[in-house]
């Protein structure tokens, strides 16, 4: 099946300091990469959606200059999360759409990556 | 607006009962839903989509459009279910973005 990778897989970081987190689709390629945040105990809430060699679409109150996205390829999208602070510590989760049949529409999680903002 | 409802955050019972695991949307046209399944420690998989009709790992789920329901169902429980349950919505204009439920976690007792 397809598989959508992460990294890191937890990061701790110091307040001010920018995170990157990589996002891959290791065996298919991906038209479409979601980025993810899950609070704990709670549902995801969508932060962005990204197509290929285009600017992401930001969810409302989601801050674009803050959570910068790139997707470069159709294997790789990037999550910068600058000048991080504590209330940005969180899961953030990644996952990936592929048009290919059968998998049409479905979307394929990484594993998560654990920000911790000291 | 479009939204799914997830009414229980928390669903127990015992190994070898019946389990159903609420989901209801709201959404004006014909929605694409599915119920994806995350285990302890795991990645979010999917379990089933309803356009595909079929049976993952005994579940089953039915689009009552009557209701704007989609309940998961799975007749006998085993403890190996015991996890977090989303349900999602997918709307046909939304650029392939999915509308989440709250999650209801399943625990199945022994």
């Amino acid at each position: 099946g397809a598989v959508v990778s992460q990294h890191p897989s937890w990061v701790i970081c110091k307040s001010g300091t920018s995170v990157k987190i990589e996002c891959r689709s290791l065996d298919f390629q991906a038209t479409t990469m979601f980025w993810y945040r899950q609070f704990p105990k709670q549902s995801l809430m969508l932060m962005a959606t990204s197509n290929e060699g285009s600017k992401a679409t930001y969810e409302q109150g989601v801050e674009k200059d803050k959570f910068l996205i790139n997707h470069a390829s159709l294997t790789l999208s990037t999550l910068t999360v600058t000048s991080a602070h504590p209330e940005d510590s969180s899961f953030y989760i990644c996952s990936a759409r592929t048009s290919g049949s059968p998998s049409y529409n479905e979307q394929f999680f990484g594993p998560g990556t654990r920000l911790t903002v000291l | 607006a479009q939204r799914v409802t997830q009414p229980e955050k928390l669903l127990s019972v015992f190994k070898g009962a019946p389990v159903e695991l609420k989901c209801n949307y709201s959404y004006s046209g014909s929605p694409e839903l599915f119920w994806y399944v995350q285990y302890s420690r795991q990645r979010l998989q999917l379990l089933l989509r309803h356009i595909s009709r079929e049976s993952i790992k005994g579940f089953t789920a039915d689009l009552n459009k009557g209701e704007t329901s989609f309940h998961l169902k799975k007749p006998f429980a085993q403890e190996e279910d015991s996890a977090m349950y989303y349900c999602a919505l997918r709307a046909l204009d939304s650029n392939y973005q999915l509308i989440w439920g709250a999650g209801t976690k399943l625990i199945i007792k022994p």
